[in-house]
């Protein structure tokens, strides 16, 4: 089974600072990295993903996230925030294809992002 | 968002009533799942549908049922409605080894 931790539940920042939301991962299988942000009042929309090749990987919104085989982490990143930028950010694991499938998808508990001006 | 409603998007009702929620899909997707999103907890899997009548327990399937009569219809039913049952219900799709996609949720509060 896979477990997601998310380091941080709020993380305020001020805006155009620079940000990195952490989170690592737990699997004895090879996994998928997802990462989903979520506005007030909606559902969650993707961020961006792992599946395979480069380790580095870009989203929208100019958020990317580096995939740490050796630390178990896939944390997410932003140069320069702003205010648009507040919202909740889920971190999600799942099996890769050769072991199971997207429907074993487990989502870490959320981190806050607040973007203050 | 990526052709999924969720209906009705709010509903108030009492503990012991039965409730049904309804999430439709026009992207004829395979896959289609129900979760419970609760502060604190993050989301949660509460039944999933491979396909059409097949159909999976999630994490918290205690007190819930679902149905999938047709590729575009995933029913989740609450039986006998409780106070814990009070949560905020996603649903979400995606093709075979894609990633998932959400609607924008359901507020259910159950008095």
């Amino acid at each position: 089974a896979q477990s997601v931790t998310q380091l941080d539940s709020q993380v305020p920042v001020f805006e155009e600072a620079p940000v990195e939301l952490r989170c690592n991962y737990s699997s004895s299988v090879s996994v998928y990295l997802f990462w989903y942000v979520q506005y007030p009042n909606q559902g969650l929309q993707l961020l961006l993903k792992y599946l395979s090749g480069s380790t580095l990987v870009k989203g929208i919104n100019g958020f990317e996230a580096e995939f740490n085989k050796s630390q178990t982490s896939f944390h997410l990143r932003k140069p320069s925030v702003h205010i648009s930028d507040t919202a909740e950010y889920f971190c999600a694991v799942s099996p890769s294809v050769v072991q199971g499938g997207s429907e074993k998808l487990v989502f870490g508990k959320g981190t806050k992002l607040t973007v203050n001006p | 968002d990526a052709g999924i409603t969720q209906s009705p998007r709010h509903k108030v009702t009492e503990t012991g009533t039965p409730v049904t929620l309804r999430c439709h899909q026009t992207e004829n997707h395979r896959y289609m799942y129900w979760y419970r999103q609760d502060p604190g907890h993050g989301l949660r899997l509460i039944h999933y549908s491979y396909g059409v009548k097949d159909t999976d327990k999630g994490e918290v399937s205690d007190g819930y049922s679902v149905s999938r009569s047709k590729t575009e219809d995933f029913l989740l039913t609450l039986e006998s409605a409780t106070s814990s049952q009070t949560s905020v219900y996603f649903c979400a799709i995606s093709a075979t080894n894609q990633p998932q996609h959400f609607g924008d949720g359901t507020r259910l509060s159950i008095l």
